[in-house]
């Protein structure tokens, strides 16, 4: 049973148009990511949070833009989709203090034309 | 800084053959050392951790890697594949701060 749930799972959208990710937990963790994942599979870290109202960009410069209101909730919101946003976008949580590693959701594969 | 190497992007076995994938870290702390797997439409999901106690960790699926500080090392492996293992899999090391650097990702093919 995922204890982090990502929205849509797919999503075919025109170019132009506005999109918002999202991305909630329900295990209370402060730690939060964003990954964008390209076909050749490997990840890139787009943004990150670490609690409310604390939000950071990662080491993949990225057109999007994170809010982190809610210490469940941690939406990614592109203005104005294009096609080279077309990829899997996957979110993570984790908690300070101790090492579990990363938990992440199931992902959403993002298409524009 | 921290980095990790996985070796081979693809990895080709016969199904009940030996798997073994490779990874190298870089890490000037002790590391915290992970592997991921993630099977097609899906998320990461953790198959097991190093966190300094035993350096043989034994995870889900039958999976194992050994940590060997000498060789920098935290290979994967399991004894006898199945066609269900195929899936890509994931390096990863952690510099303790609780940031998780990832590698590039091995896809492991199964084959009949």
């Amino acid at each position: 049973e995922a204890d982090i749930y990502q929205t849509p799972r797919y999503l075919v959208i025109g170019t132009g148009k506005k999109i918002t990710l999202e991305c909630s937990q329900t295990m209370g963790h402060d730690k939060m990511y964003w990954y964008q994942q390209d076909p050749g599979m490997e990840l890139h870290l787009i943004h990150y949070s670490y609690g409310v109202n604390s939000t950071e960009k990662g080491d993949l410069s990225s057109e999007s833009t994170v809010s982190r209101i809610r210490t469940e909730h941690f939406p990614l919101t592109l203005e104005s989709a294009r096609p080279s946003h077309t990829s899997q976008y996957l979110c993570a949580s984790s908690t300070s203090g101790e090492i579990y590693g990363y938990t992440f959701g199931s992902g959403t594969r993002l298409t524009v034309v | 800084a921290q980095s990790v190497t996985q070796l081979g992007s693809h990895v080709s076995v016969s199904e009940g053959a030996l798997v073994l994938l490779r990874c190298n870290y870089s890490s000037s702390v002790p590391p915290y050392l992970f592997w991921y797997v993630q099977y097609p439409n899906q998320g990461l999901q953790l198959l097991l951790k190093y966190t300094s106690a035993a350096t043989l960790v034994k995870g889900i699926n039958g999976f194992e890697a050994e940590f060997k500080k000498s060789e920098t090392s935290f290979h994967l492996t399991k004894p006898s594949a199945h066609m269900s293992d195929a899936a890509e899999y994931f390096c990863a090391v952690s510099d303790r701060n609780d940031k998780i650097i990832f590698g590039k990702g091995t896809r492991l093919h199964i084959l009949p």
